[in-house]
C-alpha cells in the first residue's frame, strides 16, 4: 500500500523567503505524486504532479516539486513566498492501474509573516 | 473554468438519522470519489465510482454508506444513520479518466456535524 508522510504540520516563513515544505512517499510500485493546496474554506486545488516524466515538475503559482528515488522524496518549494501563499498544503500518491484512489498526508499549514 | 461543486457547505444533523450530500462533478467526467477529513486529521479515501456502480472503496464505507448518481449530473453518499464520528468534511472529486496519471478535481466540501 502506499503513503506519504509531511513532516511539519506547521510552518512559517517570511515574507519573500524560501518555502521549503517536505514530503515523503512509500509505495511498493512507481509512484505518481501531488501536491494540494486549500485555502480556507475552500476545496483542494492541485499545485502540481509527477507521473515518471521529468523529475522536476513545475506547478501553478511559482512552486516546483523534485521527484527524488533515492531518497524517496518530493518536496515542494518556492523561491520567494508571497502572503497569498498562507494555506494548507498535502501531499498525495497514487499509483497506476485500479481507479487511482489517493492517498493524502496529514498536510502542513503554512503561515507567511510579513 | 468547470469545476465541481458540493451542497450543502454545511450540515448539521442528529445522531441516528439519514444525511445526504450531494455533488456535482464535472460534466465529461466519468469517475467520481468521496473523501473525508475528520478535523486535523488527513483526508481519507472512501469510494469510487465508474459506470454506475462502486469500483474501490475503503473499510471506512460501511453499510452506513452509500452513493448513488440519481441522474446524469448529481452524485451522492448517503449516511443511513449517522453517528458522531462521522462529523468531518466530506469531499467529492472527479476524473475524467480513472488511470493514476489523472488529475481529480475536488469540490469545496460540506462540512457535517452531527449532535
Amino acid at each position: 500500500a502506499q503513503s506519504v508522510t509531511q513532516l511539519g504540520s506547521h510552518v512559517s516563513v517570511s515574507e519573500g523567503a524560501l518555502v521549503l515544505l517536505r514530503c515523503n512517499y512509500s509505495s511498493s510500485v512507481p509512484p505518481y505524486l501531488f501536491w494540494y493546496v486549500q485555502y480556507p474554506n475552500q476545496g483542494l486545488q492541485l499545485l502540481l504532479k509527477y507521473t515518471s516524466a521529468a523529475t522536476l515538475v513545475k506547478g501553478i503559482n511559482g512552486f516546483e516539486a523534485e521527484f527524488k528515488k533515492s531518497e524517496t522524496s518530493f518536496h515542494l518549494t518556492k523561491p520567494s513566498a508571497h502572503m497569498s501563499d498562507a494555506a494548507e498544503y498535502f501531499c498525495a500518491v497514487s499509483v497506476t492501474g485500479g481507479y487511482q484512489k489517493v492517498t493524502f498526508g496529514t498536510g502542513t499549514k503554512l503561515q507567511v509573516i510579513p | 473554468e468547470p469545476e465541481v461543486t458540493q451542497t450543502p457547505s454545511h450540515q448539521v444533523t442528529q445522531m441516528g438519522q439519514e444525511v445526504i450530500l450531494r455533488c456535482v462533478p464535472i460534466s465529461n467526467h466519468l469517475y467520481f470519489y468521496w473523501y473525508r477529513q475528520i478535523l486535523g486529521q488527513k483526508v481519507e479515501f472512501l469510494v469510487s465510482f465508474y459506470n454506475n456502480e462502486i469500483s474501490e472503496k475503503s473499510e471506512i464505507f460501511d453499510d452506513q454508506f452509500s452513493v448513488e448518481r440519481p441522474d446524469g449530473s448529481n452524485f451522492t453518499l448517503k449516511i443511513r444513520s449517522t453517528k458522531l464520528e462521522d462529523s468531518a468534511m466530506y469531499f467529492c472529486a472527479s476524473s475524467r479518466q480513472g488511470a493514476g496519471t489523472d488529475t481529480q478535481y475536488f469540490g469545496p466540501g460540506t462540512r457535517l456535524t452531527v449532535l
